[in-house]
C-alpha cells in the first residue's frame, strides 16, 4: 500500500515551454501533496505544499507564477513549469499524506531537462 | 526554524560490518517526528526508520536502529551487517508535530558506500 506514482518520469522541453508533471496516489487519498526539487548531489527543498481543493502554499523564494501547482482532487496534483529555461532543469519528487497519518510517501520523481 | 545538519558528506564501511551516521538538528518545538530515509541510484526516497519525539525507547527496524538524544538534539542512524544493497544516499528529516505544519526539513545527506 500507500504508492504514489509521478509522471512523466522523464521530460526533454525547449526554452520557453510550459511541462507538467503528475504526482498521484495509487491506493490512498492523499489530503496533502508536497513538491520538492534536488538538484545533482544535493538534498530535497521544498517547493510547496498542497492541499486539495485550496492553493498551494510556496516556500520562500519559489515563484508561484512559475511553478503552478494544482491539487483538484484527493488523489492527483499537477506542478506546471511554465516558461521553462535551463535553469529549472532538475529532479522534481512529489510526496503524499493521507488523512492523520504523519508519514509522507513519496514518488518516484521526474526528471526535467530543458535545452 | 528548523535545521538539520549531517556533518558527513560521505562514509564508507565494510559489508558485514556496522556503521553509524550522524544526524543533529535544531528547534525549539518539543513534539515532532525524526526521520532517516535512504535515496538509492533509482532516486526513490525510501522511508527506512522514524521516531517519534514523545517516546523515549530509540526506534529499531531489523538491522537499522537510531540513537536519539533529544536534549542533545541528535539523531544517529546504525545500521548493523551492512549489505551491498545498502548503498545509497541516506537523508534525516525533520517533521514538526504541530497540526498544519507537516512540512519535512531535510538534512545535507550522507553517501554511503559498502565495501565488498
Amino acid at each position: 500500500g500507500a504508492v504514489v506514482s509521478q509522471h512523466p518520469s522523464r521530460v526533454i522541453c525547449k526554452s520557453g515551454t510550459s511541462v507538467k508533471i503528475e504526482c498521484r496516489s495509487l491506493d490512498f487519498q492523499a489530503t496533502t501533496m508536497f513538491w520538492y526539487r534536488q538538484f545533482p548531489k544535493q538534498s530535497l527543498m521544498l517547493m510547496a505544499t498542497s492541499n486539495e481543493g485550496s492553493k498551494a502554499t510556496y516556500e520562500q523564494g519559489v515563484e508561484k507564477d512559475k511553478f503552478l501547482i494544482n491539487h483538484a482532487s484527493l488523489t492527483l496534483s499537477t506542478l506546471t513549469v511554465t516558461s521553462a529555461h535551463p535553469e529549472d532543469s532538475s529532479f522534481y519528487i512529489c510526496s503524499a499524506r493521507g488523512g492523520s497519518g504523519y508519514e509522507q510517501y513519496f514518488g518516484p520523481g521526474t526528471r526535467l531537462t530543458v535545452t | 526554524a528548523q535545521t538539520v545538519t549531517q556533518s558527513q558528506p560521505e562514509m564508507s564501511v565494510q559489508e558485514a560490518e556496522t556503521v553509524t551516521l550522524s544526524c543533529t538538528y535544531d528547534t525549539s518545538e518539543s513534539d515532532y517526528y525524526l526521520f532517516w530515509y535512504k535515496q538509492p541510484p533509482s532516486r526513490q526516497m525510501i522511508l527506512v526508520i522514524r521516531q517519534e519525539a514523545y517516546k523515549q525507547q530509540n526506534a529499531t527496524e531489523n538491522r537499522f536502529s537510531v540513537n536519539f538524544q533529544k536534549a542533545a538534539k541528535s539523531f544517529s542512524l546504525k545500521i548493523s551487517d551492512s549489505q551491498l544493497g545498502d548503498a545509497a544516499m541516506y537523508f534525516c528529516a525533520y517533521r514538526s508535530g504541530r497540526r498544519g505544519n507537516e512540512k519535512l526539513t531535510f538534512g545535507t545527506g550522507t553517501r554511503l558506500t559498502i565495501i565488498p
